[in-house]
């Protein structure tokens, strides 16, 4: 079982739109969690730190949920600029290091 | 800004080749980190290092080694390139274990 898991889409939605990814963690001792955002031949770049009582920034909303060990994202009123990849980052437990998922892939559409 | 500089875009190698690939930090932050991206796989920790000639092991370290004489200076090479190496390569740099990584650019290499 991978780390991070995160389905890898890819989401296509209309401008407007609501959309949330999900990406579960396997570890239980992991202590901080980000979600960086990757846009097509670039490099990843920090969208955004989960905290343990969620956050928001702008159209752009992190849950945590311990318990079940996921993080969640959630992206309202999608614009065309928010098409990119992704990617959720678990920092591991044991070893201080951060954890990659996948990603995964929004396109959003006029 | 932080600025993660990767010395290349693009390389095409030959198998068996020596590849060096150069990043240079200017945040003066204490670590830095090779990875590779490959389709499916996400983001795999090559090698990181914590201060100046100290490097560690990351997940896929076979095939790589590392070298960090300068602070802001960390450099993947490839002992004899082959064509499982072809891929991403990506530098990152953070002030703090743990903590929000800056990456570069990339580097694509393509080994034929």
């Amino acid at each position: 079982r991978k780390e991070v898991e995160q389905d890898p889409g890819p989401f296509n939605v209309p401008e407007g739109a609501t959309v949330a990814f999900n990406c579960t963690y396997s570890n239980s001792a992991s202590q901080s969690f980000f979600w960086y955002r990757q846009d097509c031949r670039k490099e990843p770049k920090l969208l955004m730190s989960v905290y343990s009582s969620g956050n928001e920034d702008g159209r752009f909303t992190a849950q945590l949920n311990r318990a079940s060990q996921y993080i969640s994202l959630l992206i309202r009123d999608s614009k065309l600029s928010d098409s990119a990849t992704y990617l959720c980052v678990v920092v591991s437990g044991g070893y201080n290091k951060l954890i990659f998922g996948a990603g995964t892939r929004l396109a959003v559409h006029p | 800004d932080v600025k993660v500089t990767q010395s290349s875009r693009y390389l095409v190698k030959r198998t068996g080749e020596k590849v060096f690939l150069e990043c240079v930090q200017d945040m003066d932050h204490e670590n830095m980190f090779w990875y590779r991206q490959d389709p499916g796989l996400g983001l795999r920790l090559i090698y990181f290092s914590y201060d100046v000639k100290m490097k560690e092991k990351g997940d896929i370290p076979e095939g790589y080694s590392v070298s960090r004489e300068k602070k802001e200076r960390f450099s993947l090479i490839l002992e004899s390139a082959s064509t499982n190496q072809t891929s991403m390569y990506l530098c990152a740099s953070s002030k703090r274990t743990p903590d929000i990584q800056y990456f570069g650019a990339g580097t694509r290499l393509s080994v034929l």
